[in-house]
């Protein structure tokens, strides 16, 4: 399989719940990231990961735990969430010696309860 | 950060017809994405454009870095065109800020 990939498509979820979205690249690239798309509002970075290593935390609530083992997989823990919190969830793939560009998953469609 | 402004923010158009899209920035960027998202959420990969001009069969871009805007230009518009049309910039947080979007309705 080829590109991002992200797990599940949909999730609804309760606020006591604790669940986890997952976001696999086959890209070979050395950046990824997490941006969350709420209804009515521009897509807005959550976290980015360089080489394995968290590089940017946008003031993200810590009910949204990253986990990031290696370059070509990375996890959203997410626990106690608000219903607020519902939104599309969105990973990103990027960087290489020669280019920027980013490539998106799918997306995971949450909805909290 | 930057600002990404995108115009217009909504758009109907007869299928056939031809359009335009603007995004400014507020600073430079680096690099720049126009993306389409489709009504199910994915964001396609259109143009990876710092700057210059490039071409994809009906779709053509043109960034102007120096004045900090850039065009998506569509033509021949298809019903399935239609959907919603982002550009972003890359700034030195290594991300993507993205801007409002402009949401495209082809009628056939």
């Amino acid at each position: 399989e080829t590109g991002v990939t992200q797990t599940p498509r949909h999730l609804v979820m309760g606020m006591t719940n604790k669940k986890s979205l997952k976001c696999e690249q086959h890209l070979g690239h050395n950046a990824m990231y997490w941006y969350k798309q709420s209804a009515k509002k521009p897509l807005e970075l959550m976290f980015v990961y360089n080489f394995k290593e968290q590089t940017e935390n946008n003031s993200v609530p810590s009910r949204f735990s990253p986990e990031c083992p290696n370059s070509s997989h990375l996890f959203l823990h997410l626990h106690t969430l608000q219903p607020e919190d519902s939104a599309l969830y969105l990973c990103a793939s990027g960087g290489t010696s020669r280019s920027y560009e980013q490539y998106f998953g799918p997306g995971t469609r949450l909805t909290v309860t | 950060g930057i600002q990404v402004e995108q115009s217009p923010p909504d758009l109907i158009l007869q299928e056939g017809a031809n359009s335009t899209l603007r995004c400014n920035f507020s600073d430079s960027v680096n690099n720049l994405q126009w993306f389409h998202q489709n009504p199910w959420g994915q964001l396609i990969n259109l143009f990876y454009i710092p700057s210059g001009t490039k071409q994809n069969g009906r779709l053509s871009a043109t960034t102007v870095a120096t004045e900090r805007y850039s065009l998506l230009y569509i033509s021949s518009s298809q019903t399935t065109d239609s959907g919603v049309y982002f550009c972003a910039g890359f700034t030195g947080r290594r991300a993507l800020t993205f801007g409002s979007g402009t949401r495209l309705q082809v009628q056939p």
